[in-house]
């Protein structure tokens, strides 16, 4: 009972470094996200895809770069690290863009110094 | 736009008491309103949505939610609070006419035994 997958759990960066958060379900969705959780801030979109071969900007893009790989999976990358995308990053689902629910994964906690 | 608020950062009941968490929204159409639990290095779980119809909704772990549109109120509810739902609660509204889910802040509830 797999359901979204994400990895790795923990990273710490320095500030100029790139990385790729990964990220894959195996519900046969349509569509996924990625959010990043800031304490007092809730869940804020960074971007979505809302089906394979296809991809959105959502409320806080910059410094994120994207890519659908396939159905399955969709990675997040941060081309140059800054202390402002220490964070924690989760990778959602849902079987479309009008689903009423989403499936979460565990999270990335990323921490730039 | 949207927006949802979620008035107190941290609510605190007694184990076997009530316990309720406020949520407020605006949208400027008709709401679909979701909550959805954290535990500790735990991505968010679905609980209980409103879509349309009854106003009083039940979803898992013995919660409800009671949507009342004349105050754009979706407060979340449990008769008897166990120490185990002591987590970070999060309320999120989407315009029926759009898809972009928008997160809350959260509640974190502290169930003292």
């Amino acid at each position: 009972n797999a359901g979204v997958t994400q990895t790795p759990k923990f990273q710490v960066l320095k500030t100029g470094q790139s990385m790729t958060l990964q990220c894959a379900q195996d519900m046969n969705h349509n569509s996924m996200y990625w959010y990043r959780q800031d304490p007092g801030m809730g869940l804020r979109l960074i971007y979505y895809s809302a089906s394979e071969g296809t991809t959105d900007k959502g409320e806080v893009p910059n410094g994120y770069n994207v890519s659908r790989l396939n159905k399955r999976e969709f990675s997040l990358r941060l081309e140059s690290a800054a202390p402002s995308q220490t964070s924690v990053y989760f990778c959602a689902s849902s079987v479309d863009l009008k689903s009423y629910g989403y499936t979460f994964g565990s999270g990335t906690r990323l921490t730039v110094v | 736009a949207q927006s949802v608020a979620q008035p107190e950062d941290q609510v605190n009941v007694a184990e076997g008491n009530p316990l309720t968490v406020k949520c407020t929204y605006s949208v400027s159409g008709n709401p679909y309103l979701f909550w959805y639990v954290q535990y500790p290095n735990r991505g968010l779980q679905f609980l209980l949505k409103y879509i349309t119809g009854d106003n009083l909704v039940k979803g898992s772990y013995g919660f409800e939610a009671e949507f009342n549109k004349s105050q754009t109120s979706f407060h979340l509810k449990k008769p008897s609070a166990l120490v185990s739902d002591s987590a970070l609660y999060f309320c999120a509204v989407r315009d029926t006419g759009g898809f972009k889910t928008i997160f809350g802040a959260g509640t974190r509830l502290f169930v003292k035994a």
